[in-house]
This record gives structure tokens, sequence and C-alpha cells, in this order.
């Protein structure tokens, strides 16, 4: 059974930093894309940021470019979202979620459990 | 970047009720559009790719269709265990938008 563990959520101040990991498990880690999802306390589904099997190629929703920077250890099967400059709006569960096998423009096909962040002084 | 709208934002249905949710995309996506179920506190679950392509172990009372910009997934007969909120996502291009949710309640 597939199995996406994040880890690393937890308080923050305003401005400050966060690593998120993800640990994978089941299946060929290095076949998959990723991506990043989150969800604000009452509100819908955010796609965040996504990478490419390899880790060559990452992608960036508008409200956390330059502040957010996804990557991925294939030797570890861990997948991770760098967090800086956070604000109170970045506030959020953080799902890991698995592409279908392929490209980097697949549909998602597993989610993690997800891990909270609150951005609050 | 690709809006997406769904309708409508909540319902109320029956047990045994089919229910139909629907996604629009603010322009072509051919089929590259999924639906996800999520339960209050718990993670998403996914249903349907490919617009009309049942994931693993999905139950066939859900399906889904349409191609282009315009995309439904219907609940053939509503159980106590479908009462969620249902979110379409284009995966034509980057960045990945969701729609804003269809919350279903019961009547």
């Amino acid at each position: 059974e597939v199995q996406l563990v994040e880890s690393g959520g937890g308080l923050v101040q305003p401005g400050g930093s966060l690593r998120l990991s993800c640990a994978a498990s089941e299946f060929t880690f290095s076949s998959h894309a990723m991506s990043w999802v989150r969800q604000a306390p009452g509100k819908g589904l955010e796609w965040v940021s996504g990478i490419s099997g390899s880790g060559s190629s990452t992608y960036y929703a508008d409200s956390v470019k330059g502040r957010i920077t996804i990557s991925r250890d294939n030797s570890k099967n861990t997948l991770y979202l760098q967090m800086n400059s956070l604000r109170a709006e970045d506030t959020a569960v953080y799902y890991c979620a698995r592409l279908h096998r392929g490209g980097d423009w697949n549909s998602i096909d597993y989610w993690g459990q997800g891990t909270l962040v609150t951005v609050s002084s | 970047d690709i809006q997406m709208t769904q309708s409508p934002s909540s319902l109320s249905a029956s047990v045994g009720d089919r229910v139909t949710i629907t996604c629009r995309a603010s322009q072509g996506i051919s089929n590259y559009l999924a639906w996800f179920q999520q339960k209050p506190g718990k993670a998403p679950k996914s249903l349907i790719y490919a617009a009309s392509s049942l994931q693993s172990g999905v139950p066939s009372k859900f399906s889904g269709s349409g191609s282009g910009t315009d995309f439904t997934l219907t609940i053939s007969s509503l159980q106590p265990e479908d009462f969620a909120t249902y979110y379409c996502q284009q995966y034509y291009s980057y960045p990945f938008t969701f729609g804003p949710g269809t919350k279903v309640g019961i009547k």
C-alpha cells in the first residue's frame, strides 16, 4: 500500500521558516511527479507546488513563488517543501500528493494525511 | 492561470438520490480533469482522473464526463458515506488549480 507521511509542521512566527518532509514508501518514488497541496482552516484545496520525478522541473503557485522551494531526494524517497518568509495566510494543513506514474501532467492518485502549519506571533 | 468554477456550491440530497455536480474551466483543458472527495478532518480521496476514469477501488456509482471546458461528476445513488465535499482540479497546465468545492449534505 502506497504510504505518504508528512512531518515538520508546527507553530512559526511571521517571517520565519519551516521545512516540511514527506516520506514515501511502497512504490518507486522516482517514477512519480509529486505535489504539495494546502488547505487553510475552513477553506478549499489550494495547489502549492509540484516537482518532476527526477527533480529537474519544479512548479509553483503565484501565491508562494519566491518564498517556497520544492525539492526531493530520490535516494531517501523523500519530498521536501522549504518555506521562508512565512505569512499568516500560509497557515494551513499541507498535504503531500503523488501523481500518476508518467509525466508531470498527471492527476493525483494518493494523498498523505497532512501536517499543520500555523503562522502566528 | 486557469480558473475553475463549480456549481452548486452546496446541495442537500436524500439517500438514494442521483446527484450531479458541474465543473467549468476558464479555458479548454481537454480531459485533464480530476475529481476528489473530502470528508471533514480527513485528507482528500482521489475519485476520477482524465475526466471519466475511475481511480482504483472507487465504486462505480461515481462517474465523470466532459471535455474541453465543461465537466460533471455524478453519484448514481447517494449513500450515507457519500456526504462530503467534492472538488474538481485541472492538470492541463501549471499551476494546477482546484475548483472551490461542492458540499453535499443530508436533506
